[in-house]
């Protein structure tokens, strides 16, 4: 939503690099939380950190790993990317964590070749 | 694991109709949110649902959260071309900070 900006828009990897995705919150919030989107998904669950703290993690294999700033931005990192991590990667600020309503920033788009 | 099952995927309306999503979830949840997504966008969030039983409209859109809270509907009316798009629903546990969120039902307007 307004507010929550995501850095790249778009990127195009190959397999086996990695990639480092941007995430800044809404001013205020403490909170993000990251998913991933397959096409004609819905998006799934990566993880949730708050006051730069792990508070979830989806059913994400160990290539996937995020931190927290103390500014509240984040990044979520990727490993050893594989074909099918190809997918829109939204992050959502949330004000304190948990189940609040989630602002999600207009995603990067990840195209691995 | 908790699942979120919606239907219909896919649902092509005649403009000025009236239709209606379902959203149910293996679990009992703690609230219900929805979402919009229109084509190339990123999901907007449209409202929370948290009591059994709970009915809230927003204009032509009126949500409802099961007695039991493991389901959920959305209903629009007088559908209009701006109502394409995708619509989500998501929930999560008791006290918990992960939200599921379902398959999404796309809808097409016929104008």
């Amino acid at each position: 939503d307004a507010g929550v900006t995501q850095s790249p828009t778009h990127l195009i990897k190959t397999r086996g690099q990695q990639v480092t995705l941007r995430c800044s919150p809404i001013s205020g919030h403490k909170s993000v939380s990251w998913y991933q989107q397959v096409l004609g998904q819905g998006p799934q669950f990566i993880f949730q950190y708050y006051e730069k703290e792990e508070r979830g993690r989806g059913n994400f294999p160990d290539r996937f790993s995020a931190r927290q700033f103390p500014n509240y931005s984040s990044e979520l990192n990727v490993n050893a990317l594989l074909l099918g991590d190809s997918a829109l990667y939204l992050c959502a600020s949330l004000r304190a964590g948990g189940t609040d309503t989630q602002y999600f920033g207009p995603g990067t788009r990840l195209t691995v070749l | 694991g908790q699942q979120v099952m919606q239907i219909p995927q896919y649902q092509h309306v005649q403009e000025g109709e009236d239709f209606t999503t379902y959203c149910n979830s293996s679990t009992t949840l703690s609230n219900i949110q929805w979402y919009k997504q229109r084509p190339g966008g990123h999901p907007v969030f449209l409202i929370q649902l948290v009591k059994s039983g709970e009915v809230k409209k927003q204009k032509r859109l009126t949500f409802q959260f099961g007695e039991a809270k493991k389901n959920s509907s959305l209903h629009i009316t007088a559908t209009q071309t701006t109502d394409v798009g995708t619509y989500f629903c998501a929930g999560s546990k008791a006290a918990g900070n992960k939200l599921t969120f379902g398959g999404g039902t796309r809808v097409l307007v016929k104008p």
